[in-house]
């Protein structure tokens, strides 16, 4: 399966810390994106990085990717009770015109 | 107001009995897509379209049944073929393989419930 995996699976940080979860896949790519799910809710896209980009930035999110490990990590600074969520990784893979979402990390802001 | 919408928001389903999930997008967008997501999972493919009176099967597609016969409008049906259905349903749209822009845009759920 083509599906990513997220790494932790679980994080817990106090308010005002610096957030950090990864993601591998297993094929080539078009782009990842990252995504946001509150509890019982739809997703909502955060950020999208291109293949042939290394790093992006859109407010307190910095995403980067490394192709040639077939990784990516997003990283929540200044973190906030309200960026109390699960993300999930989604990866648009190059043949065909699927996008296949990571099994996600479930972060707590504690304020 | 522009975006996605399903419907209804909770469904309660007797065991046998197909049932159908709506989706509905003014966004203008070509592809739109289905996906189950269990209790602390991600997400599944169930079934793409990214083109009317087009569709394809994603992963778990068995059990599964959909349309395409607007743009706007892609429902899904839960058959009684489907043997573990309680799950939430979430149904996305994008503008399609040629705009490069590959965001999804994601309806707020179905959580269907097997009695």
């Amino acid at each position: 399966s083509q599906q990513g995996e997220e790494d932790p699976q679980a994080l817990s940080i106090q308010e005002g810390e610096n957030a950090t979860m990864n993601c591998s896949y297993k094929t080539s790519i078009n782009n990842l994106q990252w995504y946001r799910q509150n509890s019982g809710r739809g997703l909502v896209h955060l950020i999208l990085i291109r293949s042939n980009e290394r790093e992006k930035h859109s407010g307190r999110l910095r995403v980067t990717l490394d192709t040639s490990k077939k990784s990516s990590s997003l990283l929540i600074t200044a973190s906030r009770a309200a960026d109390t969520a699960s993300y999930f990784c989604a990866t648009d893979v190059r043949t065909g015109n699927q996008f296949y979402f990571g099994t996600g990390t479930s972060l707590t802001v504690i304020p | 107001d522009g975006g996605i919408t399903q419907s209804p928001k909770y469904l309660f389903r007797k065991e046998g009995q197909n049932v159908t999930l709506s989706c509905e997008q003014n966004l203008n967008h070509d592809a739109m897509y289905w996906y189950r997501q269990d209790p602390g999972q991600g997400l599944r493919l169930i079934y793409y379209s990214q083109i009317v009176n087009d569709f394809q099967k994603g992963d778990i597609a068995e059990g599964y049944s959909v349309s395409r016969e607007k743009k706007e409008s892609f429902p899904l049906t839960v058959t009684s073929a489907q043997k573990n259905p309680t799950a939430f349903y979430l149904c996305a749209s994008a503008p399609g393989w040629t705009s490069g822009r590959g965001e999804q845009f994601f309806g707020p759920g179905t959580r269907l419930t097997v009695l």
